[in-house]
């Protein structure tokens, strides 16, 4: 399996608070993403990096920030969570060249009361 | 632009069925082409993949072939059993910088 965690796993957290989700990796990949999960909508993009402080925005970005400071490290900040912001949430990571997968992480099933 | 189009679930079979969970795609230049498969609770898997045209992935049982022509890249079994119960992805990958294009999942669901 790659080395490729999350974390927390699961998280209950109330509406106006700020959330932080962690993605941390071994594999030195150099992209890494942040996806969303939800009923209907498959997976859909947040944010990704290609690199150390080098980020951009995905399909559905609004309500969502990140950083990369480090290769191995990619957090997700939902700086003010809504309860639209429940969904479970997963990291991936790849090399990002056309001929290699993604490898995702287990998820973080996020609540917002 | 790229997009990926998958049958709509869920599909439900019987055990020992023949699986086709159709998928095509739209790209401009020559994509990759990859299946992942999601168990309950857990995280996207590398099903299998194929690079370029006329390629045939196969993994556990389950094939795709890239067809260009067709733009299509379905995914088949024949003979399904109930651990196959899973969320089953079709993905491509542009080339260059782009990232991965996701279709909408489909669930299958085999009854013994």
């Amino acid at each position: 399996d790659a080395g490729i965690t999350q974390s927390p796993r699961h998280k209950v957290t109330e509406t106006g608070t700020p959330v932080t989700l962690r993605c941390h990796q071994t594999e030195n990949h150099r992209y890494m993403y942040w996806y969303r999960q939800d009923p209907g909508h498959g997976l859909r993009l947040i944010h990704y990096s290609y690199g150390v402080k080098d980020t951009d925005k995905g399909e559905v970005s609004d309500g969502y920030s990140v950083s990369r400071s480090k290769t191995e490290d990619f957090l997700l900040t939902l700086e003010s969570a809504t309860s639209s912001q429940t969904s479970v949430y997963f990291c991936a990571i790849s090399h990002g060249d056309i001929y290699t997968e993604a490898f995702f992480g287990q998820g973080t099933r996020l609540t917002v009361v | 632009g790229n997009s990926v189009t998958q049958m709509e679930g869920p599909v439900t079979l019987s055990e020992e069925a023949f699986l086709t969970i159709n998928c095509t795609y739209t790209a401009t230049g020559y994509p990759s082409l990859f299946w992942y498969v999601q168990y309950p609770g857990e995280g996207l898997q590398l099903l299998l993949k194929a690079t370029k045209a006329d390629d045939k992935g196969s993994n556990k049982g389950f094939e795709a072939t890239y067809r260009k022509e067709t733009t299509s890249f379905h995914l088949e079994k024949g003979s399904v059993q109930v651990s196959d119960s899973a969320v089953y992805f079709c993905a491509l990958h542009p080339g260059g910088a782009q990232k991965l294009v996701f279709g909408q999942g489909t669930r299958l669901t085999i009854n013994p």
